[in-house]
C-alpha cells in the first residue's frame, strides 16, 4: 500500500498568495484528518471528515482556511490569502472506522509551508 | 485540550527497557488508549493501542492500569532509532495530541 500521499512536500510562497495542499488517503479508509504542526503550538487538529463529510472544523483558525473532500480518495486544504503565521508543517492522516470503533491513524509525510 | 498528561522528556540508555507513563484520569468507558511516536522530520506513526487489557506488538507493549486512569508504553530494548516524541492519546472520533514525551536515548 502506498500510504497517505501529500503534495506538495515543500511550498514557499509570498504573503497574500493562495496555497492549496493535497492529500490522498489510504484506499478504503473512511476518515480523514488535517493537522498543523508548529514548534510553539505542537500538533493541532484543524478538521476531520467521515465518509467525505466534514464533522468538526472547530480547529480551523479562521475563514482564510477551507477544506474539501470531494470524494473518498482526495482532499484539499486551502489557505487564501496566506500569511507568514501560517508557516507550518501540515499533515494529513486517514483511518478506518468500523462498527463504532475508530482505528489507528496513518499519517502522510507532511507539507512544509513557508509564507514569506 | 489534550486529555492526557505525560512527562515532557525522558532519558534512557541504549539497549535498556523504557517505561513511558501517561495519565488519563478522565477516560470514559469507550475511549481507546492510543500511542503514537514522531521521529525527527517525519509524521507521527502509530505504535500501539488498547482498551482494558495489556497489549503487545512487535514495536512495544502497553500496560493499562486496572482503573484505566493511567497506562505505560514499554519499549523492551531501546535503540537510538527509538529517539522520538511519544504521544499518548484517548481515541474518540477525533484525536487531540498533547505535547508528548521527548525520549532521548543515550548510546
Amino acid at each position: 500500500d502506498a500510504g497517505v500521499i501529500q503534495s506538495p512536500r515543500h511550498e514557499v510562497t509570498e504573503m497574500g498568495q493562495e496555497v492549496t495542499l493535497r492529500c490522498k488517503p489510504i484506499s478504503g479508509h473512511n476518515s480523514l484528518f488535517w493537522y498543523r504542526q508548529t514548534m510553539m503550538r505542537g500538533l493541532e487538529l484543524l478538521i476531520y471528515f467521515n465518509n467525505n463529510v466534514p464533522i468538526d472544523d472547530s480547529g480551523m483558525p479562521e475563514d482564510r482556511f477551507s477544506a474539501k473532500m470531494p470524494n473518498a480518495s482526495f482532499s484539499t486544504l486551502k489557505i487564501q490569502p496566506s500569511e507568514p503565521r501560517d508557516s507550518a508543517v501540515y499533515f494529513c492522516a486517514s483511518s478506518l472506522a468500523r462498527q463504532g470503533r475508530a482505528g489507528e491513524l496513518f499519517f502522510g509525510e507532511g507539507s512544509r509551508l513557508t509564507v514569506l | 485540550d489534550a486529555k492526557t498528561t505525560q512527562p515532557n522528556s525522558m532519558e534512557s540508555n541504549e539497549e535498556e527497557p523504557v517505561h513511558l507513563p501517561c495519565n488519563h484520569s478522565t477516560i470514559s468507558g469507550t475511549d481507546y488508549i492510543h500511542w503514537y511516536r514522531q521521529l525527527p522530520s517525519q509524521g507521527p506513526e502509530y505504535v500501539i493501542h488498547g482498551l482494558t487489557s495489556n497489549v503487545n506488538n512487535r514495536m512495544a507493549s502497553l500496560a493499562i492500569a486496572e482503573d484505566r486512569k493511567s497506562s505505560t508504553l514499554i519499549l523492551h530494548r531501546a535503540t537510538l532509532r527509538d529517539a522520538a516524541v511519544y504521544y499518548c492519546i484517548l481515541r474518540d472520533d477525533k484525536i487531540i495530541f498533547g505535547k508528548g514525551t521527548r525520549l532521548h536515548i543515550l548510546p
